[in-house]
């Protein structure tokens, strides 16, 4: 079965500084790879994913999260965050053979002024 | 084109009481998934249907939990009695299929048992 881990709870940044979001997975097999994101009273809404190909993937509201195969990792990263980017980003994992999402626990990332 | 609907957005009940949530997937979603979302931590998914058909719902607690999908679009999920630890978020999901497409959520209903 597979897992992920979120290693930060809560990351509180200033606007305009960058921010990397870490996110590592256990799996056996290949995987697929999101980051979710979760606003305030609002449902998770699908921030970038990879399934095969680049390793780098981006959104289009300047995200970027790079597969690291021998690390396991799924860190997201963005150069330089605004207010409007606080929310709960979510990692999730499933094999390549299992539709079955598995969630990591969430960052709470939080962008002062 | 709309989202995945889900009502109500808010539920209070007393213990022992029951509950229903309703979903509406994003239009020729075959697939739909309920989720429950405890406070401060990740979705975990309850079941699964492919058309009218649950065909995963090892994680479901049917003691008390049932849910259906009668003409394969929308679905309701209920509880039967409410505990005061099902408070939590149910969230709703489609996808066109299982392949390699992606899960769309809904904005959930945050249940609290008294």
């Amino acid at each position: 079965a597979q897992s992920v881990t979120q290693l930060d709870s809560q990351v509180p940044v200033f606007e305009e500084a960058p921010v990397e979001l870490r996110c590592n997975y256990s799996s056996s097999v290949s995987v697929y790879l999101f980051w979710y994101v979760q606003y305030p009273n609002q449902g998770l809404q699908l921030l970038l994913k990879y399934l095969s190909g680049s390793t780098l993937v981006e959104s289009i509201n300047g995200f970027e999260a790079e597969f690291n195969k021998s690390q396991t990792s799924f860190h997201l990263r963005k150069p330089s965050v605004h207010i409007s980017d606080t929310a709960e980003y979510f990692c999730a994992v499933r094999t390549s053979s299992n539709y079955k999402l598995t969630f990591g626990k969430g960052t709470l990332l939080t962008v002062n002024p | 084109e709309a989202g995945v609907v889900q009502s109500p957005r808010y539920k209070i009940i007393e213990k022992k009481q029951p509950v229903a949530f309703w979903c509406n997937p994003i239009s020729g979603h075959n697939t739909l998934y309920w989720y429950l979302q405890n406070l401060g931590q990740g979705p975990e998914l309850l079941i699964r249907y492919e058309n009218e058909e649950a065909v995963d719902d090892s994680q479901l607690p049917k003691d008390r939990f049932s849910a259906e999908r009668l003409k394969g679009v929308d679905s309701t999920l209920k509880i039967q009695p409410a505990e005061l630890g099902d408070s939590a978020v149910y969230l709703c999901a489609s996808s066109f299929d299982t392949s390699t497409d992606t899960q769309y959520f809904g904005p959930g209903t945050r249940l609290t048992v008294l």
